[in-house]
């Protein structure tokens, strides 16, 4: 069975304080894995999409990687604007539109 | 562009009643969804369409849910009759074909209340 897990369940950083957050995957076949950040009372919206081991992509201070089993979204010198929940999702062979979602990391950045 | 639409934003309603919450996808998007989001069970997909037809309705729990997309700019998930265990967050996505994973746009989603 196909499963995403997120670790920690929820983070509380000091600003400028970088740490990671990890994602682990066991699908049958990856096509594609995707990070969406969520704030409270809204949808998710899309961070990044990683396709292949070794695949690295940055956003601000954000970056995401990706090996054969796991995936990271690295957070450098946070600011409190970065807290949000942080979801990510895997996308299989088995069919083109079912995102297998993680339970997320809550991310909590104080001044 | 106005992105995902929903409405309503928050519905508060009785056990036995019927539901109706509504999208209204990303101009030029192929692909939309239906899912519900609870602190128990997560983010989980219910249905999704192409082109107007649903592909995959696996994660409907049970028949009291049905999802329509009548036109390219309209789709609807009804519940009926509704329990209290409904209630959770729905949200639409809506996304482009191509040839590799696109990824997703979602609405603001819909608070649905069931007492």
């Amino acid at each position: 069975e196909d499963q995403v897990t997120q670790s920690p369940e929820a983070l509380r950083l000091q600003e400028g304080e970088s740490s990671s957050l990890n994602c682990s995957y066991t699908v049958s076949g990856l096509r594609g894995l995707f990070w969406y950040r969520q704030d409270p009372g809204k949808g998710p919206e899309f961070l990044f999409t990683l396709y292949s081991a070794g695949e690295e992509k940055e956003k601000e201070r954000l970056k995401a990687t990706l090996t054969k089993k796991e995936s990271f979204l690295h957070i450098t010198a946070p600011k409190p604007e970065d807290s949000a929940t942080y979801l990510c999702a895997a996308l299989t062979t088995d069919s083109w539109g079912k995102l297998q979602f993680g339970a997320g990391t809550q991310v909590v950045v104080t001044p | 562009d106005a992105g995902v639409i929903q409405s309503p934003r928050h519905e508060v309603t009785e056990m036995g009643q019927e539901v109706t919450l509504r999208c209204k996808p990303i101009s030029g998007h192929d692909y939309l969804f239906w899912y519900r989001q609870t602190m128990m069970r997560g983010l989980e997909l219910l249905i999704y369409f192409n082109n107007n037809v649903p592909i995959d309705d696996s994660g409907m729990p049970e028949d009291r849910f049905s999802a329509k997309m009548p036109n390219a700019s309209f789709s609807t998930l009804k519940i009926q009759p509704s329990e209290p265990r409904d209630s959770a967050v729905y949200f639409c996505a809506s996304s482009l074909a191509g040839l590799g994973p696109r990824e997703q746009f979602f609405g603001p989603g819909t608070r649905l209340t069931v007492l």
